[in-house]
């Protein structure tokens, strides 16, 4: 109950297009949902996170979809670039606990 | 200039031989823990700490210990009982108050086998 699973585990994607990374979790005490970016050989970065009161949030070209009753969340990523490139990871919590992290999304957007 | 550093880069360790990485941060944070990863894998977490003094074990702690004697401070041994340590270190700190459930990560650290 304690697991995140993230889906794709890699994509592909041509500039301009809007790759989706889905994650789903069971835990329905979880309140707190960030997205990481990690660049090779770098450590993950904050991108963006949301709470269960609201079902979107957007920060620049970067939305999080919130699904409570399904107990899903997805990262889009609009008008992608090549920059964009990285490892990305989906995570859930329960007050000040430790994150559970999702297995990963390796994306590429090809020029 | 605030964040987490973590030290050294590279770390190369000889068989039967034990090894000390470095995390230290200086945000004020309340808690500390170390994750490893594994080429094109995920965040497993090894140890995680709350309170100076005190500490937890994750989801693989075998062949690995930790001390936290300072709050800024929680440095990972990994053992020669580690039969497989080539991985990629990572520390991350995250406050107890306000800001729930962010963590900030440091830089990593990349160990391999000689």
């Amino acid at each position: 109950q304690q697991q995140v699973k993230q889906s794709p585990q890699s994509l592909i994607v041509q500039k301009g297009g809007i790759p989706i990374i889905n994650c789903a979790y069971e835990n329905t005490a979880f309140d707190y949902f960030p997205w990481y970016q990690q660049f090779p050989g770098k450590g993950p970065a904050l991108l963006i996170a949301i709470r269960p009161d609201v079902s979107e949030k957007k920060e620049g070209r970067f939305t999080i979809s919130f699904n409570k009753s399904a107990k899903q969340f997805s990262l889009h990523i609009m008008d992608s670039q090549p920059g964009d490139s990285a490892t990305y990871f989906c995570a859930a919590s329960k007050g000040a606990q430790k994150l559970v992290f999702g297995q990963g999304t390796r994306l590429t957007i090809n020029p | 200039d605030g964040g987490i550093t973590q030290s050294p880069k590279y770390l190369f360790r000889k068989e039967g031989q034990n090894v000390t990485l470095s995390c230290e941060q200086n945000l004020n944070h309340d808690a500390m823990y170390w994750y490893r990863q594994d080429p094109g894998q995920g965040l497993r977490l090894i140890y995680y700490s709350q309170i100076v003094n005190d500490f937890q074990k994750g989801d693989i702690a075998e062949g690995y210990s930790v001390s936290r004697e300072k709050k800024e401070s929680f440095p990972l041994t990994v053992t020669s009982a580690q039969k497989n340590p080539t991985a990629f270190y990572l520390c991350a700190s995250q406050p107890l108050a306000g800001q729930q459930g962010t963590q900030y990560f440091g830089p990593g650290t990349r160990l391999l086998v000689l």
